[in-house]
């Protein structure tokens, strides 16, 4: 079967660096996505990953391992605003997106 | 603002009631999905349609109806629902379903109850 595994919930200080890891085992990959959700709203995307390798996007980057099958989400100085359940979701080989169950993330002050 | 809106965003109802979900996109997508989001579990994909077509149906029960009258507009029909079907029921819209990089945009998703 398919899989998407990731922390069901972190907490962490405001201005500090939190990393969510996710890894997965699917049928093919063809990328890797992350998004972000607050409560009650929809998920937005956050980045892409298909390569081996760091993608920086301000505040936020995201790593990939495809040989592990392995990625991971680091979000840097921490705001109240991060709060929020962060997604991780595989294309597979059909083209077809396997998704996690997500992971809260607490910011304390 | 995703350029997906759905209505309406809370909705309670008996189990013998029948009701709709709508969704619109705003982005000139081709393809549109319906998910359903339960609470500390992954997205499940419900249906999907490109180009007006049905391409998934995930053994969706039949008290799930969807319609797709154009590419901008998506229903969800409901009739004699259980109350394990209580979720949050998302649309997203992507510019089609195939490809490596398909970014989805979601709307803000329907809170449904059933009692």
């Amino acid at each position: 079967g398919q899989n998407i595994d990731q922390p069901t919930e972190m907490t962490a200080t405001e201005g500090a660096i939190v990393q969510i890891n996710c890894t997965y085992q699917t049928s093919g990959f063809n990328g890797l996505f992350w998004y972000q959700q607050h409560a009650g709203e929809a998920p937005t995307f956050l980045s892409y990953n298909v390569l081996d390798g760091l993608e920086e996007k301000g505040r936020f980057s995201s790593f990939l391992s495809r040989s592990k099958g392995y990625s991971y989400l680091l979000l840097k100085e921490l705001q109240m605003k991060d709060s929020a359940s962060y997604l991780c979701a595989v294309t597979d080989s059909n083209y077809q997106l396997i998704w996690g169950a997500g992971t809260k993330l607490i910011i304390k002050p | 603002e995703t350029g997906v809106t759905q209505t309406p965003r809370h909705l309670v109802m008996g189990m013998t009631n029948k009701k709709s979900l709508k969704c619109e996109q705003h982005l000139g997508h081709n393809a549109m999905y319906w998910y359903k989001q339960s609470a500390k579990k992954p997205l499940e994909l419900m249906f999907v349609y490109n180009f007006k077509e049905q391409t998934e149906n995930n053994s969706v029960p039949s008290r799930f109806s969807p319609e797709c009258p154009n590419s901008s507009h998506l229903f969800l029909h409901l009739h004699t629902l259980q109350p394990e079907d209580s979720a949050l029921y998302l649309c997203a819209s992507s510019q089609e379903t195939s490809g490596a990089y398909n970014e989805q945009f979601f709307g803000p998703g329907t809170r449904l109850t059933v009692l």
